[in-house]
């Protein structure tokens, strides 16, 4: 599975949008981006996941660039319950979750 | 359904103990994994099963650790001879396999065990 690289950590105003970058320049045509997000001391939480198109939810949305090779996940009005680490992930969806995670990007939201 | 189960959330040994961890996946998952997560890290895949079969183990999962799934239902992980580096927290995760489509393929995690080796 590719690998993916994001920043440390950013910080947000309640109530805008939250901008998180992930860098995947070598993933693979039939490998998925999968977003997840961990609130302190709990497990993993799916947010999103895309192949190429861009991708909207109840929680979130996900922008894929044409070449595939970066993506952004976007938080539309962030709040205070939105302070986590987020992990963007490359994996073949119809293969193993065998997820490499990385140390994601600790999201902090600010009053 | 109430999601992923672990059980205990927390547990205290001290070192040379053997522990064990159970996870409930979701009901109708047939697909079950196991990470570990240290502080500060991402969460680390030790192993998966479908059904009853242990499909894949990685190198992290040293001869001290097994993991059953005897039914294909609840799994098993046990630490033997604990050692104060498997201090962590441990995840259990299920899927749908195959998924019934593709909005469906994503794997839930449990809440996470967490261990403390003194």
């Amino acid at each position: 599975d590719a690998k993916t690289t994001q920043p440390p950590s950013m910080d947000c105003a309640e109530g805008r949008a939250a901008n998180l970058p992930c860098n995947h320049s070598t993933i693979s045509g039939n490998e998925y981006v999968y977003w997840y997000r961990q609130i302190h001391s709990q497990g993993p939480q799916y947010i999103i996941h895309g192949l190429k198109n861009n991708e909207t939810n109840e929680m979130a949305s996900l922008i894929i660039t044409e070449d595939r090779k970066s993506s952004t996940l976007i938080l539309p009005h962030a709040t205070l319950r939105d302070t986590a680490v987020y992990y963007c992930i490359v994996s073949q969806t119809a293969g193993t979750y065998k997820y490499i995670f990385g140390t994601g990007t600790r999201l902090k939201v600010l009053a | 359904d109430t999601g992923v189960s672990q059980d205990p959330r927390h547990k205290i040994t001290k070192r040379g103990q053997n522990v064990t961890f159970r996870c409930d996946p979701i009901s109708e998952h047939n697909r079950l994994y196991w990470y570990r997560q240290t502080l500060g890290q991402g969460p680390e895949f030790l192993t998966y099963f479908q059904n009853e079969a242990q499909l894949e183990k990685s190198r992290l999962l040293s001869d001290r650790f097994s993991a059953e799934r005897p039914k294909g239902s609840f799994s098993t992980l046990e630490i033997q001879r604990t050692e104060q580096g498997d201090s962590a927290m441990y995840l259990c995760a299920s899927s749908l396999w195959p998924a019934p489509g593709p909005r469906n393929t994503e794997a839930f995690f449990g809440q996470g065990t967490r261990l403390t080796v003194v």
